[in-house]
């Protein structure tokens, strides 16, 4: 039990329709990560939030965005969705920005299929 | 371009044998490295980690291992479990201009038979 939870844990949607999936982190985490997991992928990086602004991202595009709200919840909003955007999405939160030794907790993830 | 490998999908152990999972890394940049597992339906949990300062990191039954030169590291699990049957990563940080970026390998599947 991480203390990260994440909804909904399941959803269906069609391409081209957008999508919001909500993530709340532990009490006093003020640094929050969003991963997608494709199946049998390792999770892959998408951005980081960090007291409600995004301070790094990885290789995806525009229409993957966030927020981060000051009670330690924050969103991932998918526009357009496409097939491909299949997948678990894991937020992780954690307590710094940058300390190598601040563990990541994750939460179990939200599994979006895309028809 | 992966740059966390595992290069094994997955693993059979006897209770009570050892595991050894590898990992390989190729951004010179990495300096922080990370092992987590995953059960399914729930998010990976942190494992044990290994600063690139150090060449071994140990935590009860388990140890990783880090060889920088090869830009390789391990896991090895004394002695295996069946509890220990889950997904292993291996995931690795730094370079990344100040942001807590982690990279994710692909995975190994451990199953220990009793």
């Amino acid at each position: 039990e991480t203390g990260v939870t994440q909804s909904p844990t399941h959803l269906i949607k069609t391409r081209g329709q957008q999508v919001t999936l909500r993530c709340s982190s532990q009490s006093g985490h003020n640094t929050v990560s969003w991963y997608q997991q494709a199946l049998g992928q390792g999770p892959q990086f998408i951005f980081q939030y960090y007291r409600e602004e995004e301070n790094g991202r990885g290789n995806f595009p525009p229409r993957f965005s966030g927020l981060q709200f000051p009670n330690y919840s924050s969103e991932l909003n998918v526009n357009a969705l496409e097939l491909d955007d299949s997948a678990l999405y894991l937020c992780a939160s954690s307590l710094a920005i940058r300390a190598l030794e601040e563990t990541q907790y994750f939460g179990p993830g939200t599994r979006l299929l895309v028809l | 371009d992966q740059q966390v490998k595992q290069n094994s999908p997955s693993l059979s152990v006897q209770e009570g044998r050892i595991s050894i999972l590898n990992c390989d890394y190729t951004n010179s940049m990495f300096d922080y490295f990370l092992w987590y597992k995953k059960y399914p339906a729930e998010g990976p949990t942190f494992l044990i980690s290994i600063s690139s300062i150090k060449d071994k990191n140990e935590d009860g039954r388990f140890t990783v291992f880090l060889n920088k030169s090869a830009k390789h590291l391990s896991l090895h699990i004394v002695p295996s479990q069946p509890g220990d049957s889950a997904v292993y990563f291996c995931a690795a940080s730094g370079g990344s201009g100040g942001y807590q970026k982690v990279t994710f390998g692909t995975g190994t599947k451990l199953q220990v038979i009793p």
